[in-house]
């Protein structure tokens, strides 16, 4: 089952903080989320762990609630370049791993 | 490094005939994802070889199939194209599927598939 993304869209001036949101009604292993600029490929943002892990760029920051099956990504200090179309993916244990169901997207867009 | 590469990057298709296109991971990932991406329907997973072994497969009908090689570079085939079939289809790798490691993908820049 997709997970769901909140918002859908984030409007933001630069130096802005956003907040993204994703949630699933499954039991989750991991979540993963990437940036994805129209065009071109989704590039890997951070991976979230079942027990606390995580692995991504210093400048992103991530949180994952396992009892609640969600995950938020923190945007601080927004730039230009922050703008893009943000997903998540979560993937499940046993038989789904390996498998990543992504989310809607949220469209970031970052005024100058 | 060299990142995930995939040909063709376009292609334009007609209705009932088939595909291949081709994934070749980044050096020493022995795992490829395959996603179909549309705005309808967003990004899609389609079906993941480890191996050279097909570990998981997602809700896509027989007309897609997929293999892998002993190199990890892997095909993926569309048969009988349908209109619906056009989307960017998106491999991405990963380096190991260990239980408790990480297991991000990195994704290639896609091949855009028009059927006419």
């Amino acid at each position: 089952q997709q997970p769901v993304q909140s918002p859908q869209a984030v409007i933001l001036r630069e130096g802005e903080d956003a907040v993204i949101n994703c949630s699933s009604s499954k039991a989750l292993y991991s979540v993963h989320w990437y940036r994805q600029k129209h065009g071109e490929a989704p590039v890997f943002l951070m991976i979230l762990l079942k027990g606390g892990e995580q692995k991504g760029h210093e400048k992103i920051s991530a949180s994952f609630n396992e009892k609640k099956q969600q995950s938020s990504l923190y945007l601080t200090a927004s730039q230009l370049s922050y703008s893009g179309t943000y997903f998540c993916g979560t993937e499940g244990g046993g038989t789904s791993y390996g498998k990543l169901t992504f989310g809607q997207g949220t469209i970031l867009t970052v005024h100058p | 490094k060299a990142g995930v590469t995939q040909t063709p990057r376009y292609l334009i298709k007609t209705r009932g005939q088939q595909v291949t296109l081709s994934c070749s991971p980044i050096s020493g990932h022995r795992s490829v994802s395959w996603y179909q991406q549309t705005p309808g329907q967003g990004l899609q997973f389609l079906f993941e070889y480890f191996s050279e072994t097909q570990r998981n497969k997602g809700n896509f009908p027989g007309r897609f199939s997929g293999r892998q090689f002993s190199n990890s570079r892997s095909e993926m085939n569309v048969s009988t194209l349908e209109l619906g079939d056009s989307a960017l289809y998106l491999c991405a790798s990963s380096l190991d599927r260990s239980f408790l490691s990480y297991n991000e993908q990195f994704f290639g820049p896609g091949t855009r598939l028009t059927v006419l």
